[in-house]
Order: C-alpha cells, then structure tokens, then sequence
C-alpha cells in the first residue's frame, strides 16, 4: 500500500518569508498524481497545488511551488512571501492510477507577525 | 449550490446508535468521495462513487459501515451499532470526472462523537 510521509508535524515562518514543508512517499506505480492541501481551522480542506507524476517540471501557483523528485520519491512546498492567511494544517497527498488517494498526518504552519 | 456542503455539522450519539451522514455534492460532478478524519491525523480514504455504484470500497473499516449514493448526487454514510472509536471528522469530496488530475472538492465535515 502507498504511504504518505510528513516528517514535520510544526513550522513556524516570519511574515514575507519563505518556508519549506516536506513529504515523501512510497509506491510501487509509474503513473501517480500528488497534491498538497490546505486545512484552516473551518476543516475545509482546500487543494493547494497538484503535480503530475509524469511531468517534470515542477509546478507553481502564485506564492506556491513544489520540488518534484520522482526518484526519491519527495514532494517539498515552499510557500514564498509568507502570509498570516497561510497559517493552517497542510496535508501532502498521493493519488494513485486506481483513484484511491492517500494522505500524510500533517504539517501545522504558524505565520509569525 | 456552490459547494460540497455535509449534514449535520455535529453529531452526538450513544455508543451503540445507528447514524447517518449527509453529503451533497457539487451539482454536476460525478465523483464522490468519503473519508474519515481522526484528531491529529489526515484523512483516511472509505470509499469513491462514480455515479451511483461504489468504484472503490475498499476503505470501509468494517460491515458496520455503508455508503450509498442512489440517483447519482447526493450521498449518504451510514453507521450502525457505532462505537467510541468512529469518532471521528467525516469529510465528503466530489470531482467532476473522478479521474487524472481531477480537483476535489470538500465539504466541511461532519463531527462525529460516540459517547
């Protein structure tokens, strides 16, 4: 079975800068989808970015960006010009050919004023 | 409506007591999906529809528990003989298509507590 590894259960990051979250993962398929999560304290879980196993560029939406590398099986985010509305639960996840989707325990990210 | 909205918001109930969770997904999307969210942890996958049959049920931790989703859209969880360990947060996510790279969408969950 896939697995979905956060190994940073806090950050904390000053306002306006950058931060790094983490997460590796383990499977066994070539054709996968991983995504990264976004959960205020609301509970809606909101999709953050999402990257294609089969590309290799990584992808970047606004302020957000992931490092994709497939062979080390690692999905980081970095989050640039940190904001207070960033602060909440991000949540790695790891979609698999059969549409089963996998989640990691969670990183909390604390925005600092 | 405009999102994936889930009833109730909170649920109450005595160990032992059947309950059941409400989903109603975007209008139009085709795929619908269950998860379970214990405190401190990320959601944990129960079960995909596309359309009205189940694609993947493989996530249901036991007999106690069914989803159904009978004309397509609207979807409902149910517990039976609940036990303090379904405490949990139920989230519901729907898709358009259910495939590829396909954003989900979530509700805001429903909050389970079995006394």
């Amino acid at each position: 079975a896939q697995t979905v590894t956060q190994s940073q259960p806090e950050m904390s990051v000053q306002e306006a800068e950058t931060v790094t979250l983490s997460c590796t993962y383990d499977t066994s398929e070539s054709d996968y989808y991983l995504f990264w999560y976004k959960q205020p304290p609301s509970r809606q879980m909101i999709l953050v970015i999402r990257q294609e196993a089969y590309k290799q560029q990584n992808a970047t939406e606004n302020r957000f960006s992931v490092n994709f590398q497939k062979a080390a099986k690692s999905f980081s985010l970095k989050i640039s010009d940190s904001q207070l509305g960033d602060a909440a639960m991000y949540f790695c996840a790891y979609r698999s050919y059969g549409n089963q989707f996998y989640f990691g325990t969670g990183t909390s990210l604390t925005v600092i004023p | 409506g405009a999102g994936v909205s889930q009833t109730p918001s909170n649920k109450v109930t005595e160990k032992g007591k059947y309950v059941e969770l409400r989903c109603d997904p975007i209008s139009g999307h085709t795929a619908l999906y269950w998860y379970r969210q214990s405190l401190g942890q990320g959601p944990e996958f129960l079960i995909y529809f596309q359309g009205t049959g189940a694609a993947d049920d493989s996530g249901l931790p036991n007999d106690r528990f069914f989803a159904v989703r009978p004309e397509g859209s609207v979807s409902t969880l149910k517990i039976q003989r609940t036990e303090r360990g379904d405490s949990a947060v139920y989230l519901c996510a729907s898709s358009l298509l259910g495939g590829g790279s396909d954003t989900q969408y979530f509700g805001p969950g429903t909050r389970l507590t079995v006394l």
